[in-house]
């Protein structure tokens, strides 16, 4: 079992819908890190969180530490919004690994 | 601005040779990273520095070397003996090492024949 799981996989959503992106995790953690991965392939960091709620213009994300659960939402999704979306958690104690997990490919068609 | 460039943005090699990655930031960042990305996988750890003149290997650094004589330069060399070099390599970069947010480059896609 991968150490962080993000669902779903694919996603497909037309535009102005919300949306909701899973993250499970199985090890204890200092932070958890949404990014964000346009087509070209670069990555930006939308969210570094370890408890309770961000929000961000039409972004929020949420974490549950009790749980080992993080969820982000989109409201008022958009075409711009296509994306993959990547979960990353930092480890707790010594270095502090980062652990990726596989991303959520959205696609808002307009 | 401030930021993190990576060069070439595709490059091709043939099988046998090795292959200099560059990374450059002006974030004046101490620590910085080197991860592969490969088709549904997640981002894996290849090399990082916390500091200048220090650098330790990540999870998967074998075929892979690295060197940090400058703060700002973090240079991945691709050799032969890595065995499947074909990969998406992203270079990232953060103030210290640790529970801090890390900047990314645009990747630079390497493709060997």
């Amino acid at each position: 079992k991968n150490e962080v799981e993000q669902s779903p996989q694919n996603l497909t959503a037309q535009e102005g819908e919300f949306i909701t992106i899973n993250c499970s995790y199985s090890v204890g953690i200092s932070a958890l890190h949404w990014l964000q991965q346009h087509p070209g392939g670069g990555i930006v960091s939308l969210f570094m969180l370890s408890s309770g709620k961000k929000k961000h213009g039409r972004l929020i994300a949420t974490i549950n530490i009790q749980e080992k659960h993080s969820s982000l939402h989109i409201t008022a999704s958009h075409p711009r919004d296509s994306a993959v979306y990547i979960c990353a958690v930092r480890s707790s104690g010594g270095y502090q690994k980062v652990t990726f997990g596989t991303g959520t490919k959205l696609q808002v068609i307009p | 601005d401030g930021g993190i460039t990576q060069s070439p943005k595709y490059l091709f090699r043939k099988e046998g040779q090795n292959v200099t990655l560059s990374c450059e930031q002006n974030l004046n960042h101490d620590a910085m990273y080197w991860y592969r990305q490969d088709p549904g996988q997640g981002l894996r750890l290849i090399y990082y520095s916390q500091i200048v003149n220090d650098f330790q290997k990540g999870d998967i650094a074998e075929g892979y070397s690295v060197s940090r004589e400058k703060k700002e330069s973090f240079p991945l060399t691709v050799t032969s003996a890595q065995k499947n070099p074909t990969a998406f390599y992203l270079c990232a970069s953060s103030i210290l090492a640790g529970a801090y947010e890390q900047y990314f480059g645009p990747g630079t896609r390497l493709t060997v024949t």
